[in-house]
């Protein structure tokens, strides 16, 4: 009973530095997608995916990546880290792509210093 | 991009209290959800609504959707300690369904025993 999986939970960052985010779910959802989350703004969000590969942007895309190679993962690349960059991660899959309810892992929380 | 506004922006109430919370665009969704989030967790979708001037009841909590479905209310009657939490509205980017789901910034409610 896995739903979204999101890892690692925390990490910490230096400046410059890069990382990946996984995110895997394993109830053959077309839609996934990545948010992120800071205080008073809501869930914004950064990239998603319709099916295995094809992407497309969203509200907040600079300086992440993203690919979908397959139905089950949609990992989250930070190319290099900056400190606006602090944020807890989400990530999110729905079964349809245009409809539906999103289920949500719970969570990375990222600190840049 | 489609904006949701939510109000208020935090709410603190006493136990057995009554509330709304408000969620309010300028543009027409063609439906509209509520999420509930707490502190650690994901959100976790509690409705969706989808006609213009729909009232759904979730046990103590009713929403409603605007008859123009540009705004929703979420209101709880006698409010507990339990519906402590971020609640969150969503609705399709670009006023379709498909793909991009925005989301208002959140209303904060702790209710105190």
């Amino acid at each position: 009973n896995a739903g979204v999986t999101q890892t690692p939970k925390f990490q910490v960052l230096k400046t410059g530095q890069s990382m990946t985010l996984q995110c895997a779910q394993d109830m053959n959802h077309e839609y996934m997608s990545w948010y992120r989350q800071d205080p008073g703004m809501g869930l914004r969000l950064i990239h998603y995916s319709v099916g295995a590969g094809i992407t497309d942007q969203g509200e907040v895309p600079n300086g992440y990546n993203v690919s979908r190679s397959t139905t089950e993962d949609f990992p989250l690349r930070l190319l290099s880290a900056a400190p606006s960059q602090t944020s807890v991660y989400f990530c999110a899959s729905r079964r349809l792509a245009n409809t539906g309810e999103l289920f949500f892992g719970e969570g990375s929380r990222l600190t840049v210093l | 991009t489609q904006l949701l506004e939510q109000s208020p922006q935090f709410l603190s109430i006493q136990e057995g209290e009554n509330l709304t919370v408000y969620c309010n665009s300028s543009s027409v969704f063609s439906s509209l959800q509520w999420y509930r989030q707490e502190p650690g967790e994901g959100p976790v979708l509690l409705v969706t609504v989808v006609t213009g001037g729909e009232v759904k009841k979730l046990k103590r909590l009713t929403f409603q959707f605007g008859d123009a479905r540009k705004d929703s209310s979420l209101h709880i009657t006698a409010a507990q300690p339990g519906d402590t939490g971020l609640y969150l509205c969503a609705g399709p980017a670009g006023g379709t369904s498909y793909g991009k789901l925005t989301f208002g910034q959140g209303t904060i409610l702790t209710v105190h025993p």
